[in-house]
């Protein structure tokens, strides 16, 4: 059963516009840990982010935020005012105490960002 | 700061032929270092991980094998190549097994 859920496939934005890339989880660990990764056209996986299970708090880094909600398992991803530099395919992905912490990622979200 | 280099960049190889890749890690010591293969469709599946020298672990049963000769270096291998081997391959490093996996810039495999 695929245990990261990332439905939207692809997404096409004009420039400046937000988006959001979904993420929906499934664990029964109380311990674990969820992850975006980015990949462009280069192919190299970048790390973005990183949160603990006991963390909900949410995060910004510039134009990136998260937003981890433990109620709906949903860590969701939004790029504010994007540019075309943020065209790639992004993954989340989670790591639980029970499976040795492997990472398990989604199937990624291409992201197209035109100007 | 810690730097992961794979190679080669990219390769072309015949079925039934050899395969070596390389991946080193510069800057760490004793790292959780890691083999993973993306086919076409994106999915990323985890092949081989190891937590020290000679210790590797297998995810998948395929034809091909992992060896940690050093404690920085993995080696991704295959006696003979399939059609099926064909796919992006990326190495990672971690500082622990729960920490966050840092990727290198992956090999991109075409069996023909």
């Amino acid at each position: 059963a695929q245990k990261v859920t990332q439905a939207q496939t692809e997404i096409s934005v004009v420039e400046k516009e937000d988006v959001t890339l979904d993420c929906v989880y499934e664990t029964r660990d109380t311990t674990y840990y969820l992850f975006w990764y980015k990949q462009p056209p280069s192919g190299e996986l970048v790390f973005l982010i990183r949160r603990n299970s006991f963390d909900e708090q949410n995060e910004i880094s510039g134009r990136y935020s998260w937003n981890f909600q433990k109620s709906t398992s949903s860590f969701n991803f939004t790029i504010t005012a994007s540019q075309v530099v943020d065209s790639a395919v992004y993954f989340c992905a989670l790591s639980e105490a029970g499976s040795g912490y492997a990472l398990n990622f989604g199937k990624g979200t291409s992201l197209l960002v035109t100007p | 700061s810690q730097t992961i280099h794979q190679w080669p960049a990219t390769l072309v190889q015949p079925v039934g032929s050899p395969l070596s890749l390389e991946c080193t890690v510069e800057g760490t010591s004793n790292p959780n270092l890691y083999w993973y293969r993306q086919a076409a469709g994106r999915g990323l599946q985890l092949l081989f991980y190891s937590v020290g020298i000679g210790q590797i672990s297998s995810e998948v049963p395929q034809n091909l094998s992992a060896s940690r000769p050093q404690d920085r270096q993995f080696i991704l291998s295959s006696k003979k190549l399939l059609l099926s081997d064909s796919g992006f391959y990326l190495c990672a490093w971690s500082v622990r097994r729960a920490d966050t996996q840092y990727f290198g810039p992956g090999t991109r495999l075409t069996v023909l």
